[in-house]
């Protein structure tokens, strides 16, 4: 079965760099997916990496891949409190088009 | 980027009653579309795939007499919250699916539904 797993809770300090980590366990993901959801609003997508991929960096974001041991980073270099939200990973596995989300880490960025 | 639509934001109704949520995918066409139900701090719980002039396909656990789902055109999806409870309260945010082949998920600002 499919099961995303992250971290609950994230607090650092604005100017620093904030890594929030996720776990999965369905081997057959092909693209994962990192979404920023703000105060009563929707999700954002921030990033996404295709499986076959180590690494991928956009702008103040780097994603990170392990795909051995199912392990998926998102690194916010810089962090500012406008990044103070909850980040949810996503894996869509299989040849649906379903997501299956992680839990949910809260970052606060402290001044 | 496309731009997914949720009307209404927020919702208050009476016990009984039902209650609609459209989804409107705004500048592009969405054959597919979810719906998902989120609780407080908590993830996203996917309720039902939407898909355009068919019926919605249901995940497990979730009725399909109590939340009908209609996909009637390429824009728009609804959701009906029939005969409303106070465990029905919760935000429910949809997604219409891209026309990219990254699968990528545009997500409507989410509709909060109370149930008094």
């Amino acid at each position: 079965g499919e099961d995303v797993e992250q971290s609950l809770f994230l607090s650092v300090r604005e100017g620093d760099s904030s890594v929030i980590n996720c776990t999965y366990t369905d081997s057959s993901s092909t693209y994962l997916y990192w979404y920023k959801q703000e105060p009563g609003a929707g999700l954002q997508l921030l990033t996404y990496i295709f499986s076959n991929m180590d690494m991928k960096q956009d702008q103040r974001l780097t994603v990170l891949l392990n795909k051995k041991d199912k392990h998926l980073s998102l690194r916010i270099a810089d962090t500012q409190t406008g990044d103070s939200a909850i980040y949810f990973c996503a894996e869509k596995a299989g040849g649906g088009n379903k997501l299956t989300f992680g839990t949910g880490t809260q970052l606060k960025v402290e001044l | 980027g496309a731009v997914v639509s949720q009307h209404p934001s927020w919702v208050i109704c009476k016990s009984g009653t039902s209650v609609k949520i459209e989804c409107r995918s705004l500048d592009f066409q969405a054959t597919t579309m979810f719906w998902y139900r989120q609780f407080p701090k908590q993830s996203l719980m996917l309720m039902a795939t939407s898909n355009e002039g068919s019926k919605a396909t249901y995940e497990q656990g979730v009725e399909k007499d109590k939340f009908l789902i209609n996909h009637a055109s390429l824009t728009l999806s609804t959701l009906t919250v029939t005969s409303a409870h106070p465990e029905d309260s919760s935000f429910y945010i949809c997604s219409a699916l891209g026309t990219g082949n990254t699968g990528e998920l545009f997500f409507g600002e989410g509709s909060r539904l109370t149930v008094l």
